[in-house]
């Protein structure tokens, strides 16, 4: 089993939906969860991290659930811009490294 | 500031040339680390450092050399190519979190390998 786990899309929504990715991840001693984002063929860029009591930057919502093992990203009000693919990051306690997901792609469209 | 610097951003080799991919950052940063990319698999740790003098092995070391004699160079020596090489590579650098854990990564723009 992959160490994270997420549904590669694409997701294709109109201008104005919401929509949600989940991600999971299969060690429960993880201690640090984010969201990145890659737009096609550049680097990718942190977006936001996950605390356990949840957090919301603008339009953006991400939420971890430990029981259950998994981390989430809402994204409101879409917009063109939002088209990227979106990847769960984890990192595991005591050890100084980040875990990639393989991401989920997002394509907006008017 | 320019962040995170690789050289070359694109390469083609041919099966067993060797050749060293060149990662500077300008931030200060004490961890460096290289991952590379392939379709449907994420990113994957090749090595990584946490200060100037100090590497060690990621997820998948093999067929590839660091070092880190100051704290802006991280290069990645190819040791032998080959075509399973072929991939893009990105470095990352980070500053600790409150943590004390490298988590804000800033990536370099990529180097995309072809190995023939």
């Amino acid at each position: 089993r992959k160490e994270v786990e997420q549904d590669p899309g694409p997701f294709n929504v109109p201008e104005g939906a919401t929509v949600a990715f989940n991600c999971t991840y299969s060690n429960s001693a993880s201690q640090s969860f984010f969201w990145y984002r890659q737009d096609c063929r550049k680097e990718p860029k942190l977006l936001m991290s996950v605390y356990s009591s949840g957090n919301e930057d603008g339009r953006f919502t991400a939420q971890l659930n430990r029981a259950s093992q998994y981390i989430s990203l809402l994204i409101r009000d879409s917009k063109l811009s939002d088209s990227a693919t979106y990847l769960c990051v984890w990192g595991p306690k005591g050890y100084n490294k980040l875990i990639f997901g393989a991401g989920t792609r997002l394509a907006v469209h008017p | 500031n320019a962040g995170v610097t690789q050289t070359p951003k694109f390469q083609v080799l041919k099966t067993g040339q060797s050749m060293t991919l060149q990662c500077a950052q300008d931030m200060n940063h004490e961890y460096m680390s290289w991952y590379r990319q392939d379709p449907g698999m994420g990113l994957r740790l090749i090595h990584y450092s946490v200060g100037a003098g100090i590497t060690d092995q990621g997820e998948v070391p093999n067929g590839y050399n660091v070092s880190r004699s100051t704290t802006e160079d991280f290069p990645l020596r190819l040791l032998s190519a080959a075509p399973s090489q072929t991939s893009v590579y990105f470095c990352a650098s980070s500053y600790w979190s409150s943590r004390g854990r490298a988590e804000s990564y800033t990536f370099g723009s990529g180097t995309r390998l072809t190995v023939v």
